[in-house]
């Protein structure tokens, strides 16, 4: 089955500046890669996700990036905020299979 | 626009025991998708209903089942409790366009 791997488990960033978390997949039928946030007391959130038939999508200071050949891709969020702080996971599926599998997650803080 | 309603929020169990957990997805919804959250294992993926149906399935012990009725609300069950069942169990609802929503989930404790 799929693996997901994710890096790393925490990050600290000072306000302002960027943060890039990376995740990798084995399972090269995975076509489907959402990123999800999760705040304390909630459920994951969607922030953002890609299909394999792109390479990079933007939505205002979150990007992701795509590298089928190598089977990783990443989270990017510039000028980070107080409010970025949270848990954040990566997933990887077959779009419409409703299966997701996701990274062990990346505890992000924002520094004021 | 409601949400996905789990309910309840929070449930403490003695072993050997069984619950029963219930999911209400975003209306229109048809796919009901349930996960176990733990520290140590992370988000790991239980089963999916897709119209009444048992759709995917993953991979834990049959104690843990579920049902979809047809107004696409979900139930998820655990029979004989075990200290290792202690969790966040989320639920997900979706359509065939957009990805998962997931509910605030329900924070199971076995003592």
């Amino acid at each position: 089955g799929e693996n997901v791997e994710q890096h790393p488990s925490t990050l600290s960033v000072q306000e302002g500046d960027s943060a890039v978390i990376k995740c990798t997949y084995s399972d090269s039928a995975s076509n489907y890669f959402p990123w999800y946030k999760q705040e304390l007391g909630k459920g994951p959130q969607l922030i953002i996700d890609i299909r394999s038939n792109v390479g990079e999508k933007k939505d205002q200071r979150i990007a992701v990036t795509l590298n089928k050949t190598a089977k990783h891709f990443s989270l990017h969020i510039t000028e980070t905020q107080p409010e970025d702080s949270a848990v954040y996971f990566c997933a990887a599926g077959m779009a419409g299979a409703n299966n997701l599998f996701f990274g062990t997650g990346t505890r992000l803080t924002v520094i004021p | 626009k409601a949400g996905v309603t789990q309910t309840p929020r929070y449930l403490i169990k003695t072993r050997g025991q069984q619950v029963t957990l219930s999911c209400s997805p975003i209306s229109g919804h048809r796919s009901v998708s349930w996960y176990q959250q733990t520290p140590g294992q992370g988000l790991q993926f239980l089963f999916e209903y897709f119209s009444e149906t048992q759709r995917n399935k993953g991979n834990f012990p049959g104690r843990f089942s579920g049902r979809q009725f047809s107004n696409s609300r979900s139930e998820m069950n655990v029979s004989t409790l075990e200290l290792g069942d202690s969790a966040l169990y989320l639920c997900a609802s979706s359509s065939s366009v957009k990805g998962y929503t997931f509910g605030s989930g329900t924070r199971l404790t076995v003592v």
